[in-house]
């Protein structure tokens, strides 16, 4: 089992370019999480889904946008760039609450 | 609002010292707390939740709800155990709130 997967592994994008990251389990899953990670700020929490077809805003969500049309996948999306956005991003699933984690995407905009 | 404090950013250690990496949360209710460790260029992965009262790594964290703490510990430090640690805490169903980390480093 892969467990949980991201593309791109990196990412340089102008500002007002447009993205979408993704994440993929093959562990079967029902919930999925995006996270991104700053230094001296931990993780937080952009969007999760607690299922196929739903979704729902964490404790960043603005300038992202998401979508679980199957389950084993969860996209993120940033449909303008900012420099803000510059940060780690991390996608997790779980079937309770211990969450497996992918291996991150580094995302800097210039 | 903050539910999870660790004060620490960056706690510093001599190999074979004990260790004590500390986390506060605020929370009304029964939390389910955990303790995540990242080591240097890998993904996140679960240490310790305090449901299981298991020790990994020979970590282990006790839940003082009176002192609403999660403390890690581990008696004697080893230079493999340098990494970032964050302390988190589920309270919306199985979404987790992070604390902001303590990058633990163990010097020989």
């Amino acid at each position: 089992n892969a467990g949980v997967t991201q593309t791109p592994k990196f990412r340089v994008l102008k500002t007002g370019q447009s993205m979408t990251l993704l994440c993929a389990q093959d562990m079967n899953h029902e919930y999925m999480y995006w996270y991104r990670q700053d230094p001296g700020m931990g993780l937080r929490l952009i969007h999760y889904s607690v299922g196929e077809g739903t979704t729902a805003k964490g404790e960043v969500p603005d300038g992202y946008n998401v979508s679980r049309l199957k389950k084993q996948n969860f996209l993120l999306g940033l449909e303008s760039a900012a420099p803000s956005q510059t940060s780690v991003y991390f996608c997790a699933s779980s079937y309770s609450t211990e969450q497996y984690f992918g291996p991150g995407t580094r995302l800097t905009v210039t | 609002a903050q539910r999870v404090t660790q004060p620490e950013k960056l706690l510093s250690v001599f190999k074979g010292a004990p260790v004590e990496l500390k986390c506060n949360y605020s929370y009304s209710g029964s939390p389910e707390l955990f303790w995540y460790v990242q080591y240097s260029r890998q993904r996140l992965q679960l240490l310790l939740r305090h449901i299981s009262r298991e020790s990994i790594k020979g970590f282990t964290a006790d839940l003082n709800k009176g002192e609403t703490s999660f403390h890690l510990k581990k008696p004697f430090a080893q230079e493999e155990d340098s990494a970032m640690y964050y302390c988190a805490l589920s309270d919306r169903g199985y979404a987790l709130n992070f604390g902001k980390g303590t990058s633990l480093l163990v010097t020989p």
